[in-house]
Formats: C-alpha cells, sequence, structure tokens
C-alpha cells in the first residue's frame, strides 16, 4: 500500500525559514500536494508538484523528487498566523485514483 | 459561491443507530472523497468517487457505504453506528488528473463531527 510520512512536529520562531519534509513509498501517481489545517477547521491546498523540482507560491515553495521518493514545504518569514497542520497528499499512487494524505506535521510558530 | 457543502455538521448518535452524510457540490467535479479524521491525526480515506454512478474503496471502508446517483452529491451512510466512527469528516472534489489545468487541488466541505455513544 501507499505510504507518506512526515515529521510529526515542527517549531520555529517568527520571521525564521522552516522544511517540512515528506517521504513516500508509492508509484505512478500524478503529484504531490500540500495542505495547511488550523485546529477546527478544514485543510486548504497551498501547492502542488506535478514535475521534479520546485514550485514557489509566496511564502510558501514546495519541491519534488521522484527519483529519491521526497518532497518538502518551505515556508518563509514566518508569521504566527502559520502555526497549523501541514499535510502532504500524493494523487494517483499506485495506478489508483485514491489520494491519500500523510501522517502530518504541526508546526508551531514562537514569538 | 457554496463550493461544497456538507450536511449535518454535527450529529450524535447512539451505537447501532444509523445515518446519512450528504456532501453536495456545485463545481461540476467529476472526482469526489470522502475522509475521516480523528484527533490529532491526519486524513484517511474512506471510499472515493470518479463520476455518477461509480464509487471505489479507499483505506478505511469497512462499516461504511457510499452513493454516487447525481454527479453533484455523494452520500456516506452508517448502517450500525460504533463507538470507533466517532471522527470528523470531510468530504472534497476535485477535476480529473488528466483534465488540463490541474494543480492536484482539492475543495473540501467545513466537515461533519460525528459522535457514536
Amino acid at each position: 500500500g501507499q505510504s507518506l510520512e512526515q515529521p510529526s512536529e515542527v517549531t520555529a520562531v517568527e520571521g525564521a525559514i522552516v522544511q517540512i519534509n515528506c517521504t513516500y513509498q508509492t508509484s505512478g501517481f500524478y503529484g504531490l500536494s500540500w495542505y495547511q489545517q488550523h485546529d477546527g477547521g478544514a485543510p486548504t491546498f497551498l501547492s502542488y508538484n506535478g514535475l521534479d523540482g520546485l514550485e514557489e507560491t509566496g511564502r510558501f515553495s514546495s519541491f519534488l523528487s521522484r527519483s529519491d521518493s521526497y518532497g518538502y514545504l518551505l515556508l518563509q518569514e514566518l508569521q504566527m498566523k502559520d502555526s497549523a497542520s501541514y499535510f502532504c497528499a500524493v494523487r494517483g499512487g499506485d495506478n489508483t485514483d485514491k489520494l491519500i494524505f500523510g501522517t502530518g506535521t504541526r508546526l508551531q510558530v514562537f514569538p | 459561491n457554496a463550493g461544497v457543502t456538507q450536511t449535518p455538521k454535527f450529529r450524535v448518535l447512539k451505537t447501532g443507530q444509523s445515518m446519512t452524510l450528504l456532501c453536495a457540490q456545485d463545481m461540476n467535479h467529476e472526482y469526489m472523497y470522502w475522509y475521516r479524521q480523528d484527533p490529532g491525526m491526519g486524513l484517511r480515506l474512506i471510499h472515493y468517487s470518479v463520476g455518477e454512478g461509480t464509487t471505489a474503496k479507499g483505506e478505511v471502508p469497512d462499516g461504511y457505504n457510499v452513493s454516487r446517483l447525481k454527479k453533484q452529491n455523494f452520500l456516506l451512510g452508517l448502517e450500525s453506528a460504533a463507538p470507533s466512527q466517532t471522527s470528523v469528516y470531510f468530504c472534497a472534489s476535485t477535476i480529473p488528473p488528466t483534465q488540463g489545468e490541474n494543480t492536484g487541488e482539492l475543495f473540501f466541505g467545513e466537515g461533519s463531527r460525528l459522535t457514536v455513544l
């Protein structure tokens, strides 16, 4: 089956840069997405990598390397409002139409 | 501009009762998904559908059934609720992965919080 592993928790201070890694075991997937979820809310889409390499969207960037089965989300100029859980997700892995989420990383930003 | 709407938003059931969660989307999306999320955990895929009249099992399908009679609606049923099904349920929709400018974005509903006593 498919699996996506993330660190359970990351801490950082305002203004810093943090990287959240995602390692996966799957094949034949379309791309890797990243979602943010605040406590009590629904996940919201941040970024998508259909191809290997870096995608930049404002303060957030995401990277994918299929040869290394690895991706990451980079958050720059951290703000208090970035404190949330972050999930990676693969679409179409193992030649299915499933969309599977990672274990999630809780980011705490301190003043 | 509703997007994805889930009803009900909150429900308390007794063990053995049945219920149906409704997900409706107005974006003409082909693909729809049901997830459950337990406290402090990630989202686990229950069932999904790639079009009207089609459904498929996800990671944790046991104890749940689904139907997609209309393209805009995806129903999740619990035939005999158990305390282990206490969770927050999220519905999501998206376009097919091969359809033009797919960005891999899932559009989520606000969630349905279910408690089984």
